[in-house]
């Protein structure tokens, strides 16, 4: 079964810092580019950062840069997204996603709530 | 950024009845290398999008065949043939061709 599990998400102060994680299963990771897409409560999509398969290549929102750090590791099927400076306005489930042709698996989220 | 501006953002179906999404990009979605990257996902109520077309028509493993996509350049539409009570929740475009890659606002489809 094809599987994407997001954690590393909770509350934390404005100027704080969050690692999330997002652990594969189920289909062959490294042929995979990924991303980090997160929904603020009752909100749209919105695209954070994208990885290539090797890890060479990363791109991130313009809100994001500087600030967020895209990472994989292939060796353990694993993805990852350094937080730092966390704004009230990055508050969001943020969901990892896969791209393939055919094919495109999303993890459930995990909730980061930024708040003083 | 890339504006996608999908319509409309409400639309009440009747069971079985035929169902339209239009979706529109600020700029032309064509690659240099003549791919045009345009998907649709699906987000049911209280769960994660599921991506049912990508690169303007093709279907995602498992999507149902009345689920279709079409259009070219900046105009794109999402069609379901007869519309099931599954269907129902909000419709995303969303374009790669660009980066940051940006989603439409939403379409949400209830059944009337």
């Amino acid at each position: 079964e094809v599987q994407l599990v997001e954690s590393g998400g909770s509350l934390v102060h404005p100027g704080g810092s969050l690692r999330l994680s997002c652990e594969a299963s189920g289909f062959t990771f490294s042929n995979y580019w990924m991303s980090w897409v997160r929904q603020a409560p009752g909100k749209g999509l919105e695209w954070v950062a994208h990885i290539s398969q090797s890890g060479r290549d990363k791109f991130y929102v313009e809100s994001v840069k500087g600030r967020f750090t895209i990472s994989r590791d292939n060796a353990r099927n694993s993805l990852y997204l350094q937080m730092n400076s966390l704004r009230v306005e990055d508050t969001a489930v943020y969901h990892c996603a896969g791209w393939g042709d055919g094919d495109a698996p999303w993890g459930q989220g995990t909730l980061v709530t930024v708040s003083s | 950024d890339v504006v996608m501006t999908q319509s409309p953002l409400s639309l009440p179906v009747i069971l079985g009845q035929p169902a339209s999404i239009s979706c529109r990009s600020s700029q032309s979605l064509v690659y240099s290398d003549g791919t045009t990257h345009l998907s649709w996902f699906h987000q049911r109520p209280g769960q994660s999008p599921r991506r049912l077309i990508y690169k303007v028509s093709k279907r995602d493993s498992g999507v149902p065949d009345r689920f279709s996509g079409s259009g070219s350049g900046t105009d794109f539409t999402l069609k379901i043939s007869r519309v099931e009570a599954e269907d129902v929740g909000v419709y995303y475009c969303m374009q790669n061709t660009h980066w940051p890659h940006t989603f439409g606002q939403g379409t949400k489809l209830e059944i009337k």
